[in-house]
Parts: structure tokens; C-alpha cells; sequence
């Protein structure tokens, strides 16, 4: 059974400072990685995807693939507070379904 | 990104009674749309993949008689819950995947069954 495993937290993290959230994954396949945000009540909003290992940057977050390890992670630099939501790790192996991790919740503390 | 709506954003309803959700793609053309569920503090669960003019695929554990998915156009899925019951109270969310590998999300319908 494919398996997403995230840290759910809650990860506190200081106005200013980086969020550094985690997600491993059980198959060595997968091909497409993504990182979603969802505030509360609300559905989930794509963030980033990454497809290769190492580094992909897009404003204040980088994403960082290993698939040796199968490991992924999303870095936030410069945290605020309309950051803190829960995020949702997600990863497709050949078809078109995505398997979601738990979620990690998020707090940015002003 | 691309835009995917949904109606209604909430509906309450009689337990027994059968509530229809809709899930359209505005501005892309959805070759397979995903209707997921998400109870309170849970992560999103996967029902049904559902491909424009063909029958869906049912996860597994998951009724396919209770849950009726029509895609009738590459913009359009609706996902019937028939015979609700207050166990079926969630937040049902839809996903239109286009050629380019992204899944968007619609905004969800919560759903409470009383």
C-alpha cells in the first residue's frame, strides 16, 4: 500500500523565521510530487510541484526532492502568518491519483 | 492556476433524503475529474477517479451505489449522495486534472446530514 508519511504537528515557528516541513513516501516509483495548503475550511491550494531531485525555489518557498531517499520537503523563508494553515504533501506513482499525506498544521507565531 | 467551481459550497439536508454536488472546470478542459472527502482534522480520501464518458472507479470501501458520479462533458462531474445519513456528513471535494499533470481543487461542499 502506498503510504505518505507527514509529521503532523503543530510546528510553531516565529514571524521571520523558516518553516521547514517534511514528508517521506513508501514508493520508490513515484514520479510527481506536490505540496498543497489548506486553511481551515477551505480546499487545498497548490503550493508547489517538483518532479526531479535537488532544489526547485518559487518566491519565499523551495521545494527539495530526494528520490534516493524518498524524501521530500518544502522550505518557507520568511514566515508570516497568513502562512499558518495545514500542508498537505501529495505524490502520484504512474496514474493520475494522488496519495495525500496527513497534513502537517503550521502556526507562525507574530 | 487553473479554476474549478463547485455547488453548493454548503447544504444541509434530511437524513434519507439524495443531495447532488456539481464540479466544473471554468477555463480547462478536465480529462478525469477526483471527488475526495475530508473529515474534520483528516487528510483528503480519495472515493471515486471519474473519466468523461465512461463509469467512474470506486475506491475501495466505497459505495458505488451510494455515491453516484456522472461526467456527462470534460467540464462538468456531479457526485450524488443518495439516502444520506448523518455518517455522511463531510466536506466533499472535487479535483479537474488536465494534461499538464496538476490537480486543481474545487472549494469543497460541506455536507450535513441531520
Amino acid at each position: 500500500q502506498k503510504e505518505v508519511e507527514q509529521n503532523s504537528g503543530p510546528l510553531s515557528v516565529p514571524e521571520g523565521a523558516i518553516a521547514s516541513l517534511n514528508c517521506t513516501y513508501s514508493d520508490r516509483v513515484s514520479q510527481s510530487f506536490f505540496w498543497y495548503r489548506q486553511y481551515s475550511g477551505k480546499s487545498p491550494e497548490l503550493i508547489m510541484s517538483i518532479y526531479s531531485n535537488g532544489d526547485k525555489e518559487d518566491g519565499r518557498f523551495t521545494a527539495q526532492l530526494n528520490k534516493a531517499s524518498q524524501y521530500v520537503s518544502l522550505l518557507i523563508r520568511d514566515s508570516q502568518p497568513s502562512d499558518s494553515a495545514t500542508y498537505l504533501c501529495a505524490v502520484r506513482s504512474g496514474n493520475e491519483k494522488l496519495t495525500f499525506g496527513t497534513g502537517t498544521r503550521l502556526t507562525i507565531i507574530p | 492556476g487553473a479554476v474549478v467551481s463547485q455547488h453548493p459550497s454548503w447544504v444541509i439536508c434530511k437524513s434519507g433524503t439524495s443531495v447532488k454536488i456539481e464540479c466544473r472546470s471554468l477555463d480547462f478542459q478536465a480529462t478525469t475529474m477526483f471527488w475526495y472527502r475530508q473529515f474534520p482534522k483528516q487528510s483528503l480520501m480519495l472515493m471515486a477517479t471519474s473519466n468523461e464518458g465512461s463509469k467512474a472507479t470506486y475506491e475501495q470501501g466505497v459505495e458505488k451505489d451510494k455515491f453516484l458520479i456522472n461526467h456527462a462533458s470534460l467540464t462538468l462531474s456531479t457526485l450524488t449522495v443518495t439516502s444520506a445519513h448523518p455518517e455522511d456528513s463531510s466536506f466533499y471535494i472535487c479535483s479537474g486534472h488536465r494534461s499538464t499533470d496538476t490537480q486543481y481543487f474545487g472549494p469543497g461542499t460541506r455536507l450535513t446530514v441531520l
